[in-house]
């Protein structure tokens, strides 16, 4: 069974304090890997495809990179409006969405 | 480009009664999907179709939950009749491809 572990499962943040959040994945063939992030009331908002390891991309303060067992999302000197939980998601080979946990973000000013 | 809709927002039945949601999603996707968000976990994957048809449902408790899409586009879940594990966040999601999916706010569903 596919599985999707994240971590960690809150984070607090200064405003400016860069961090990363971890996905680690178990798979039975890895068609894509997937980032969103969802705010309180709302539904998730897609961020990012990643397709093969060594696989990077990136919008504004946000960069996704995968290997072969894990995904970063690496946050670049957050600001308030980057609060949110980030959800990691694998797609395996019968295009079935397997959902982390979430990470919850907080960041103050 | 419009998102995907759904309705009603936020739902409070009691438990035995019955409940149904509704779905547009974006134009010209061929795939939708519901899944249920409990608090504080990732959303599960409860159905999918292909246009009108089904592509997987292994994980939609069929004893009392239901979901059609007509003509290939909009789509209704039903529960009948609730409990109160039903309790959750409905989502519909849609996608051009299956690759990546687009979602709607969601129904927030309070079984008493």
């Amino acid at each position: 069974e596919d599985q999707v572990t994240q971590s960690p499962e809150a984070l607090r943040l200064q405003e400016g304090e860069s961090s990363s959040l971890n996905c680690s994945y178990t798979v039975s063939g890895l068609r894509g890997l997937f980032w969103y992030r969802q705010d309180p009331g709302k539904g998730p908002e897609f961020l990012f495809t990643l397709y093969s390891a060594g696989e990077e991309k990136e919008k504004e303060r946000l960069k996704a990179t995968l290997t072969k067992k894990e995904s970063f999302l690496h946050i670049t000197a957050p600001k308030p409006e980057d609060s949110a939980t980030y959800l990691c998601a694998v797609q395996a080979n019968d295009y079935k969405l397997s959902f982390g946990a979430g990470t919850t973000v907080t960041v103050r000013a | 480009e419009a998102g995907v809709a759904q309705s009603p927002r936020y739902k409070i039945i009691e438990k035995r009664q019955s409940v149904a949601f509704w779905c547009n999603p974006i134009s010209g996707h061929a795939t939708l999907y519901w899944y249920q968000q409990i608090l504080g976990q990732g959303p599960k994957l409860l159905i999918q179709f292909q246009n009108n048809g089904v592509v997987d449902d292994s994980q939609l408790p069929k004893d009392r939950f239901s979901a059609e899409r007509l003509k290939g586009v909009d789509s209704t879940l039903k529960i009948q009749p609730a409990k109160l594990e039903d309790s959750a966040v409905y989502l519909c999601a849609s996608s051009r491809d299956r690759g990546e999916q687009y979602f709607g706010p969601g129904t927030r569903l309070t079984v008493t």
